[in-house]
């Protein structure tokens, strides 16, 4: 059973960092392409970011260019997004989810996310 | 940026047809995804690649693409559709080439 859980979340001041974690499980991580999606409280979702397989190709959007950056580990199974100089519009539900095919393809499998919150 | 640009809301009868469209320019030259979200839930893909239909959805759910609007449509609509429904695409000639729809409220009267 396909399984991602993620981690990391909470409350950050502005300014402050963060790093969310995603564990996967039930299938093999260093053949997907993964992404990160985010729900603002009441909100749409908002592509965040993608990683190819082996890291070699990364995708932003322009709001966290040069602030987020995504990675992942392929021996543990484990997707990261670091995320720096946090502001009150980075406070969001943080989802990580599995690409099927390619970087253009569908999030098949999604996890429950993680929330975070960026206030003083 | 690309944008895509869907209806806040619709409302449709059980038993009845639900239609929710995407506009994109030229989004037929693009392939679309649709998601379903209900309350307290992460997303749940229902459409792929325009038309497929990933397994466990059901065969009401379907999809079309063309020209400047992405369709998805419910047939013999349940209670149990009620949910905000998400297209997204990838923009290969962005920068930051992903994109979703703003959503649609699906009521089911």
């Amino acid at each position: 059973e396909v399984q991602l859980v993620e981690s990391g979340g909470g409350l950050v001041q502005p300014g402050g960092s963060l790093r969310l974690s995603c564990e996967a499980s039930g299938f093999t991580f260093s053949s997907y392409w993964m992404s990160w999606v985010r729900q603002a409280p009441g909100k749409g979702l908002e592509w965040v970011a993608n990683i190819k397989q082996d890291g070699s190709e990364k995708y932003y959007v322009d709001s966290v260019k040069g602030r987020f950056t995504i990675s992942r580990d392929n021996a543990k199974n484990s997707l990261y997004l670091q995320m720096n100089s946090l502001r009150a519009e980075d406070t969001a539900v943080y989802y990580c989810a599995r690409i099927l095919i390619a970087a253009a393809g569908p999030s098949d499998y999604w996890g429950q996310g993680t929330l975070v919150t960026v206030s003083s | 940026s690309y944008v895509l640009t869907q209806p806040p809301s619709v409302s449709v009868a059980p038993g009845k047809t639900a239609r929710i469209t995407c506009g994109g320019n030229n989004i037929g030259s693009k392939s679309v995804h649709w998601y379903q979200q209900k309350p307290g839930q992460a997303p749940i893909l229902v459409i792929y690649y325009d038309s497929d239909r990933p397994s466990g959805i059901p065969e009401r759910f379907s999809g079309s693409n063309s020209g400047n609007t992405a369709t998805l449509t419910i047939s013999r609509v349940e209670a149990g559709d009620e949910a905000d429904y998400y297209c997204q695409v990838w923009d290969s000639s962005s920068d930051h080439p992903g994109v979703f729809g703003g959503g649609t409220k699906l009521t089911v009267l």
